[in-house]
């Protein structure tokens, strides 16, 4: 069974302040890994990916790669209250004849506290 | 980015009628659509890959015959849920892949509609 792992929360963090959010996963050959931030009642929308081991940054955000510990962690620097959100952790697997198919974790719920 | 619809966004239906929700690409082909399923609190759980021009591969678990994809052009596929039952409330999301842009690192094609809630008496 490939799993995506996350704590659920809720992550309360005051605003201005770093929130960091973490995921493993069991398949070791996984490739590419996603964040997406989901607002209540909405769909998921696309923050980052990454796939080389080490830190990629874009704006506030910061993802990390470690694949030798199957770990990936998002940073959201000077968080703000619209940063309160559900945010998913995904892991990209070939499921086959150049299919490519997403596993999602459970998600981490974050709370920007004004 | 690109922009995915779906229809209805929202569905309130009796149990033991069919619901058909539609997911279009509106603004290039997508050869693949995904379609997830997500309860209150859960996470995205893919229920099945439509691609356009043959059946869709579905999820252990997931019953074809209850869930009907069909993916007849580019840009669009549909999903009935038939003889819904209240156990199949949840909120249904669709996703699509852009066809120019393949190959195993690019998810960031996938492009995720607004969802639709239904919801089963």
């Amino acid at each position: 069974q490939k799993e995506v792992e996350q704590n659920s929360g809720p992550l309360s963090v005051p605003e201005g302040a770093i929130a960091s959010l973490n995921c493993t996963y069991s398949d070791r050959g996984s490739q590419s890994f996603f964040w997406y931030r989901q607002y209540s009642g909405k769909s998921p929308e696309l923050i980052m990916f990454i796939y080389s081991n080490g830190d990629k940054e874009d704006g506030r955000f910061t993802a990390q790669l470690n694949k030798a510990s199957q770990y990936v962690s998002l940073l959201i620097r000077v968080s703000q209250p619209s940063d309160s959100a559900t945010y998913l952790c995904a892991v990209l697997r070939d499921s086959g004849a150049g299919s490519y198919q997403l596993t999602f974790g459970k998600g981490t719920k974050l709370s920007v506290i004004p | 980015g690109a922009v995915v619809s779906q229809h209805p966004s929202r569905v309130i239906c009796k149990s033991g009628t069919s619901v058909k929700i539609e997911c279009r690409s509106l603004d290039f082909q997508a050869t693949t659509m995904f379609w997830y399923r997500q309860f209150p609190k859960k996470s995205l759980m893919l229920m099945a890959t439509s691609n356009e021009g043959s059946k869709a591969t579905y999820e252990q678990g997931v019953e074809k015959d209850k869930f009907l994809i069909n993916h007849a052009s580019l840009t669009l596929s549909t999903l009935t849920v038939t003889s819904a039952h209240p156990e199949d409330s949840s909120f249904y999301i669709c996703s699509a892949r852009d066809r120019r842009l393949a190959g195993p690192h690019r998810a960031d094609t996938q492009y995720f509609g607004p969802g639709t809630r239904l919801t089963v008496l």
